[in-house]
């Protein structure tokens, strides 16, 4: 069963406007993060906001805001304002389970993006 | 602030020859993660490295391997490349103390198997 899913495979916004990217997930665990990443042309992948599942407050960082649902187990992202360089592939991440005193790696699972096309 | 940094940005390989893809990560972070994302596809995760050790596996082909040295930078070793190798290699680092183990992108290898 896909863990993150991401059901709108391209998003269309006009400059100035506010855009919501849909992701749900799906858990056991009582215990997880949930990432955004943007993914420009170029190619990077440029990490945007988190939210922890202990969070009681939704994240936000400049425009990017997190909308967390816990009962219904989405993490949406609101970007605020559209600008024509967030015109991009957004990826919504999870990872899984507590950081250890050991260490270890918890592997994020991502969806499959979302295009984001900011129309001036 | 230091970024993850990695070489070659673009490689472009005929089918059965070799690969390196080079990883340094951020200073003081210790995990590396390596990714492979296809064309329009999401990353997949390869493996990953804590203190120089292998952490997890994901969907590494044996036909890859990767160590991390002493110096916390990694290498991602491809061997008998196929066309199918064609992607984008993302190294990403975190640190281990991070409140949430967020994971830092490098810009990414453009591997181009012809």
């Amino acid at each position: 069963a896909q863990k993150i899913t991401q059901t709108q495979p391209g998003m269309f916004v006009q400059e100035k406007e506010a855009v919501t990217l849909d992701c749900t997930y799906d858990t056991s665990d009582q215990s997880y993060g949930l990432f955004w990443y943007k993914q420009p042309s170029s190619g990077e992948m440029i990490f945007l906001i988190y939210q922890g599942s202990y969070d009681e407050q939704n994240a936000t960082e400049g425009r990017y805001s997190l909308n967390f649902q816990k009962a219904r187990k989405s993490a949406n992202l609101v970007i605020s304002a559209s600008q024509l360089g967030d015109s991009a592939m957004y990826f919504c991440a999870m990872r899984e389970g507590r950081l250890h005193a050991s260490g270890g790696s918890y592997i994020p699972t991502f969806g499959r993006g979302t295009s984001l096309i900011v129309h001036p | 602030a230091a970024g993850v940094i990695q070489s070659p940005r673009h490689l472009i390989k005929e089918k059965r020859e070799t690969a390196t893809l080079k990883c340094y990560p951020i200073p003081r972070h210790d995990t590396v993660y390596w990714y492979q994302q296809g064309p329009g596809q999401d990353p997949q995760f390869l493996i990953s490295f804590y203190e120089k050790m292998q952490s997890d596996k994901g969907s590494i082909p044996d036909r890859f391997s990767a160590q991390q040295f002493s110096d916390y930078h990694s290498e991602l070793n491809m061997s008998s490349l196929e066309l199918g190798d064609s992607a984008l290699y993302f190294c990403a680092s975190s640190p281990r103390q991070g409140p949430y183990n967020e994971q830092f992108f490098g810009p990414g290898t453009r591997l181009t198997v012809l």
